[in-house]
């Protein structure tokens, strides 16, 4: 089955770019995603790529995608601290495929 | 228009126990999917309905089932309850089958003792 692998941590300054890095196994998603996780909360969608874009811009967020290493990337310019949660990345097969989850913790 | 709820938002149960977990999906969404969200393995897929009917599922054992009602909303139940099926239930939902953006709701924390 498809396995989806983050790094677990990262830590940035206030102000500085994230970013979070994404691994997966199974090419056959139609999208990829990026949800966001506050303490105590559901998940929030923060933006998603087709898989036959390489990049897909959304304000502070920039979606990186390389098709041939299986390799997703979502940076996050100007990193504030309310940007400090779990970031999941997904992938839709016939259902959502989540990976392990980044935390990222802003200080200042 | 008001985001998906569920109810209840924290529960706790004993072994052996079973337990109903509700969703209301955002108005004029039809399809809702649940994931069971635990620190050992992260966010799995439970299963997916769609007009009163289960439409994926995924690999949890047959303790697990739900159903959905014709208003779309939906329920799952866990029945013989085990120290292992504390987690986080998330309910998701979008308009129809073939949409892509789902949208979560706030999860019932299910604690068993």
């Amino acid at each position: 089955g498809e396995d989806v692998e983050q790094s677990l941590f990262l830590s940035v300054r206030e102000g500085d770019s994230s970013v979070i890095n994404c691994t997966y196994t199974d090419s056959s998603s139609t999208y990829l995603y990026w949800y966001k996780q506050e303490p105590g909360a559901g998940l929030q969608l923060l933006t998603y790529i087709f898989s036959n874009m390489d990049m897909k811009q959304d304000q502070r967020l920039t979606v990186l995608l390389n098709k041939k290493d299986k390799h997703l990337s979502l940076r996050i310019a100007d990193t504030q601290t309310g940007d400090s949660a779990i970031y999941f990345c997904a992938g839709d097969t016939d259902k959502l495929i989540f990976g392990t989850g980044t935390r990222l913790q802003v200080f200042p | 228009k008001a985001g998906v709820t569920q109810t209840p938002r924290y529960l706790i149960k004993t072994r052996g126990q079973q337990v109903t977990l509700s969703c209301s999906p955002i108005s004029g969404h039809r399809s809702v999917s649940w994931y069971q969200q635990t620190p050992g393995q992260g966010l799995q897929f439970l299963f997916e309905y769609f007009s009163e009917t289960q439409r994926n599922k995924g690999n949890f054992p047959g303790r697990f089932s739900g159903r959905q009602f014709s208003n779309s909303r939906s329920e799952m139940n866990v029945s013989t309850l085990e120290l292992g099926d504390s987690a986080l239930y998330l309910c998701a939902s979008k308009p129809e089958l073939a949409d892509n953006e789902q949208f979560f709701g706030p999860g019932t924390r299910l604690t068993v003792l």
